[in-house]
């Protein structure tokens, strides 16, 4: 059973540079959850999609987008990455019994 | 925003012994969670709550969600060196921003063998 998978694992872009993180769920669950994870800071929301076709911001969106591609997958993208979005990112998703299950996550640095 | 305060940020106990944690929060919620982190993982739902005064046991560890819906605390018996960890709460309205968790900064657990 392979849950919820991130690609890639670890990613070191120059200032300026874009990714796109993927996020993809075996699980047929509706929503899907992007978070970033700070040293102290706990998890915190960047955007989440409820449904195959909805997105939405949370806490922390500046400075990213999302896709739902589908109703499995769900990307983070940067399009001009910044030292301030350095993280551990993690993608999550939810049944409506309100249980969560996440990726290993992704470690990007931006230098 | 709503915030929850965890606490300890973190602690060190001999094997054998119970930890506690706690979590409160500025607003109620109607679920409550714990996941564990281990070192390069994502979290893992420990024990999951969905009603005022519930107490759910998983094993070693028993959590209870307050009477107020306002706090939360997870209760670790006879820890044993795998238990080293983050243990982070987490609370959600289900319905009102489409179930999404507000979590809290996390217990960082670590046990002398």
């Amino acid at each position: 059973n392979a849950g919820v998978t991130q690609t890639p694992k670890f990613q070191v872009l120059k200032t300026g540079q874009s990714m796109t993180l993927q996020c993809a769920q075996d699980m047929n669950h509706n929503s899907m959850y992007w978070y970033r994870q700070d040293p102290g800071m706990g998890l915190r929301l960047i955007y989440y999609s409820a449904s195959e076709g909805t997105t939405d911001k949370g806490e922390v969106p500046n400075g990213y987008n999302v896709s739902r591609l589908n109703k499995r997958e769900f990307s983070l993208r940067l399009e001009s990455a910044a030292p301030s979005q350095t993280s551990v990112y993690f993608c999550a998703s939810q049944t409506s019994g309100i249980q969560a299950f996440f990726g290993q996550g992704t470690r990007l640095t931006v230098v | 925003g709503q915030q929850l305060n965890q606490s300890p940020q973190s602690m060190f106990i001999q094997e054998g012994e119970d930890v506690s944690m706690n979590c409160t929060s500025s607003s109620i919620f109607n679920t409550w969670l714990w996941y564990k982190q281990d070192p390069g993982e994502g979290p893992v739902l420990l024990i999951a709550l969905y009603k005022a005064g519930e107490l759910t046991s998983n094993g070693r560890l028993t959590a209870q969600f307050g009477i107020t819906r306002k706090d939360s605390f997870l209760n670790i018996s006879a820890s044993i060196p795998s238990d080293v960890g983050i243990y982070f709460c987490a609370g959600m309205n289900y319905g009102g921003s489409q179930g999404n968790l507000i979590f809290g900064k996390g217990t960082k657990l670590s046990v002398k063998p």
